[in-house]
């Protein structure tokens, strides 16, 4: 069975572009959660889709960040404009109910 | 809010020391525990967990142990391997077992085994 899949590995853009986070969990499982890294910091959760809804976004910096889970498969996470503050490692994680969660490998996105 | 903290790292080992790595943690409810670790290269992969006061987890030759008293989960392993290289993350989850439960982590605790 497939994991947690992550798109891109390593993403390196300039401060004001726009980039685009792809996460696609276990097939079947209807929680799908962003969590990110900042570099020597805690992960954070950022937000939580149940199915294709948005069931807790607190986590979420800004507006600058949106993310989106159509048709409640694969997910994407979009800032734009970037700043330098949003370098880190992006993970994503799904979950069935009342099991763990598992989570992807993580996009490592730096901002220069 | 709930928190979690962690030892401050790296901890440098010999291979088949003892390890240890200390974590406490603050919630309002009872939650549950866990270690994820990440190996190189790998994303987060659960290591063990604890739901309820004096669960043990182990898996792997780790173990760690629900303290609510002091309000601790330890990690511990009698002899570390140079593969037990990682960084660990201590977290908690509350509740345990809602589906819209999410997960508070420490900083990570990375660990250097060396031959």
């Amino acid at each position: 069975e497939a994991g947690v899949t992550q798109f891109p590995s390593h993403s390196v853009i300039e401060k004001g572009q726009t980039v685009t986070l792809r996460c696609d969990p276990i097939s079947g499982h209807d929680n799908l959660y962003w969590y990110r890294r900042v570099m020597g910091k805690e992960i954070k959760f950022l937000l939580h889709f149940v199915k294709e809804s948005k069931q807790d976004e607190s986590g979420m910096p800004n507006n600058r960040f949106l993310a989106e889970r159509t048709g409640g498969t694969y997910s994407t996470l979009k800032v734009q404009p970037a700043e330098l503050e949003d370098s880190g490692v992006y993970f994503c994680a799904s979950r069935e109910e009342s099991t763990e969660a598992f989570f992807g490998q993580g996009t490592r996105l730096t901002v220069v | 809010g709930d928190s979690v903290t962690q030892m401050e790292g790296p901890v440098t080992l010999s291979e088949e020391a003892f390890l240890t790595i200390n974590c406490t943690y603050t919630a309002t409810g009872y939650p549950s525990l866990f270690w994820y670790v990440q190996y190189p290269g790998e994303g987060l992969q659960l290591l063990l967990k604890a739901t309820k006061a004096d669960d043990k987890g182990s898996n792997k030759g780790f173990e760690a142990t629900y303290r609510k008293e002091t309000t601790s989960f330890h990690l511990e392993k009698g002899s570390v391997q140079v593969s037990d290289s990682a960084v660990y993350f201590c977290a908690l989850s509350d509740p345990w077992g809602s589906g819209y439960s999410t997960l508070t982590f420490g900083k990570g605790t990375m660990l250097l085994v060396s031959p």
